[in-house]
């Protein structure tokens, strides 16, 4: 499996302008998640979805933010319109569900590379 | 709600010596999991070692460690024998059990192995 896979890797964009991130989990895992990685606050879960339902968003930090899964092998961010403090790194992670007792690695999430985005 | 602090912000380690990296959580769980992630300048993050609270032994992966204390809610990474390669930051995170896989983190150590 290629792991978790997002794009791009990088965006510079101008605020105001509207920003989509994408991520695609590794097959068969149920669950997504979206965090947020800032010199100031950390890395903060944003959002997580299983099979491909929002679960809990409540970090996403204001309405500006939106995210979508409309199948089980992609996922989208979307900031709009961008703002120079949503400039950080954003992952994607994914991971199945505990009890699988043919999975070697439950619990553990894999992270996608990430997306460093830049807003001017 | 979970919390997890590391009260190490940055340390250093001479090239084949030992380092231990703290971590304390706050929780009125008795089912979670703990782990330590490892993220280079590459930004990748790394899983180094995960622990079940259920168990009381105290994982091992090879040249990294933990002390898991459950009564003091502490879970430190050991690091034998560093490597250049081990200069990352490492985050220790938090995952309740049977509640969707969610992870808290905490505000990482930067850690540099001198030659």
């Amino acid at each position: 499996d290629a792991g978790v896979i997002q794009s791009p890797r990088h965006e510079v964009t101008e605020m105001g302008q509207e920003v989509t991130l994408r991520c695609k989990p590794i097959s068969g895992h149920d669950y997504l998640f979206w965090y947020r990685q800032t010199m100031m606050r950390g890395l903060e879960l944003l959002i997580y979805f299983n099979n491909n339902v929002p679960i809990d968003d409540s970090g996403m930090p204001e309405d500006r933010f939106s995210a979508k899964m409309p199948n089980a092998s992609f996922s989208t961010l979307k900031i709009q319109p961008s703002e120079p403090r949503d400039s950080a790194v954003y992952f994607c992670a994914s991971s199945s569900t505990p009890g699988r007792p043919t999975h070697s690695n439950q619990n553990e999430q894999f992270f996608g590379p990430g997306t460093r985005l830049t807003v001017l | 709600a979970q919390t997890v602090t590391q009260s190490q912000p940055e340390m250093s380690v001479q090239e084949a010596e030992t380092v231990t990296l703290s971590c304390t959580y706050d929780t009125s769980e008795n089912n979670y999991y703990l782990f330590w992630y490892k993220q280079p300048p590459s930004r990748q993050m790394i899983l180094v070692i995960r622990q079940e609270a259920y168990k009381q032994q105290n994982a091992t992966e090879n040249r990294f460690s933990v002390n898991f204390q459950k009564a003091a809610k502490s879970f430190s990474l050991k690091i034998s024998d560093s490597q250049l390669g081990d200069t990352a930051m490492y985050f220790c995170a938090f995952m309740r059990g049977n509640a969707g896989n969610m992870l808290t983190f905490g505000g990482g150590t930067r850690l540099m192995v001198k030659p």
